[in-house]
């Protein structure tokens, strides 16, 4: 059974650090890894999808990489601010499973103080 | 572009009453759909996904149950809440090599 883990939990960090989220995953037959974003009390937002074959992805301040064979992914957040704070989640979907399933992590929670 | 509507965004129902909460995507057609739970201190849990109308999968025996009449509409139901049904309920939709697309969620109390 897949399972992924996230570390770690929570993180706080100063306004303007750069960091690094980890996501690790137990079965490296991924069909692709989506990272999210939730708000307190929000559904989820969806921040970057990487299929198997992707190295990495990015969006504005925001870069995924992933390393299937090792089972890992990073979210890279540059220039953090105070809007960035709030729970990251990744996901993975697993090759050969009904379409759709997604395993996902417990989180990283984020804060980010002026 | 696609939305996802889900509602109510909180409710809260005394043990043994009936639930009903509803999700309807807009801008696509024939999603896939799914059920996921959130409670407090604990993962995202699977309940059920749904490929097309009257197909409804679940992944966890449970008090809950669900079904998508129409083609963009999926509904979660239960006939008697327990108190361990309380927590975030998230409806989500994808499509067949898209990204998962979350609603906002409803928050469920059972008292």
């Amino acid at each position: 059974k897949q399972e992924v883990t996230q570390i770690p939990a929570a993180l706080s960090v100063p306004e303007g650090e750069n960091l690094v989220l980890n996501c690790s995953f137990t079965d490296s037959a991924i069909y692709n890894l989506q990272w999210f974003r939730q708000d307190p009390g929000k559904g989820l937002t969806s921040l970057l999808l990487i299929q198997s074959s992707q190295r990495e992805q990015t969006s504005g301040r925001l870069n995924a990489s992933l390393d299937k064979s090792s089972g890992r992914s990073t979210l890279y957040i540059a220039a953090s601010q105070p809007g960035d704070s709030a729970t990251y989640l990744c996901a993975v979907r697993v090759r050969g499973s009904t379409l759709g399933r997604l395993y996902f992590g417990r989180g990283t929670q984020l804060t980010v103080w002026p | 572009s696609q939305t996802i509507h889900q509602w109510p965004a909180t409710l809260v129902q005394p043990v043994g009453s009936p639930l009903s909460l509803e999700c309807t995507v807009e801008g696509t057609s024939n999603p896939n759909l799914y059920w996921y739970r959130q409670a407090a201190g604990r993962g995202l849990q699977l309940l059920f996904y749904s490929v097309g109308i009257g197909q409804i999968s679940s992944e966890v025996p449970q008090n809950l149950s669900a079904s998508r009449p129409q083609d963009r509409q999926f509904i979660l139901s239960s006939k008697k809440l327990l108190l361990s049904d309380s927590g975030f309920y998230l409806c989500a939709w994808s499509g067949p090599d898209s990204p998962l697309h979350f609603g906002n969620g409803t928050r469920l109390t059972v008292t």
